[in-house]
């Protein structure tokens, strides 16, 4: 059974780069798509994009393309999310999910509450 | 790319059931499968169907999802509702076999 923890709640300044890390216990992390998906604060999800350790296949949400990395360590079974040039829009908590290739069926880690502001 | 439209809201008494559905505007439902996503107030969400209509272990059989082609969309059907279920729902597929869709989700309350 997979499970994702992930690092704790910062608060950033507007301008300012954030990296948020999902760490998997469990199950195959090489094998795995890891996605990230942001809420914003009384809103929906919105998938953000994803990886493919065994392959490094990463895939952007066209909104996010430029502004975000998302890599994984194999060593270490942790992916993370890096996203620069923050502004006070980009408050929200981002989760992490996991699924095993080939299942839909997605693991969620624990959100992390990004907050940004001057 | 596609749009999953979802009602904003359902509501409906506990023992009673309630399917909520999700609409795609473009291209096939059956084209790739859905995912159904339950958030609870202050908590992450968790996947209680995939593909169309499997569910995890330890999601309760009162849950089951559904795709119907001749309306081009997929159902989430709850029956027996109990005061837990109230919670936010997302359906979510994918484009190009690669990038998630979500829906804008269902706010389900428990009368």
């Amino acid at each position: 059974q997979v499970q994702l923890v992930q690092s704790g709640a910062e608060v950033k300044k507007p301008g300012s780069s954030v990296t948020v890390s999902c760490k998997a216990s469990g199950g195959s992390f090489r094998t795995s798509s890891i996605s990230w998906v942001r809420q914003a604060p009384g809103q929906g999800l919105e998938w953000m994009g994803d990886i493919i350790p065994i392959s490094s296949v990463v895939n952007y949400a066209q909104k996010f393309q430029g502004r975000v990395t998302i890599t994984a360590d194999e060593s270490t079974n942790t992916a993370n999310i890096e996203m620069r040039a923050l502004k006070s829009e980009d408050t929200a908590v981002i989760y992490c999910a996991s699924r095993a290739m080939g299942d839909g069926n997605s693991k969620w880690g624990q959100g992390t509450l990004v907050t940004v502001s001057s | 790319n596609f749009v999953l439209t979802q009602p904003h809201s359902v509501s409906e008494s506990p023992g009673k059931t309630v399917t909520i559905s999700c609409t795609r505007s473009s291209g096939t439902i059956a084209s790739h499968y859905v995912q159904w996503f339950q958030q609870r107030p202050g908590s992450a969400p968790t996947t209680v169907i995939y593909d169309d209509t499997q569910r995890p272990s330890g999601v309760p059989a009162r849950f089951s999802g559904s795709i119907d082609r001749s309306s081009n969309s997929a159902s989430l059907t709850i029956s027996g509702l109990e005061t837990e279920d109230e919670a936010d729902y997302y359906c979510q597929s994918y484009h190009s076999g690669t990038y998630w869709v979500l829906g804008g989700g269902t706010k389900l309350t428990v009368l």
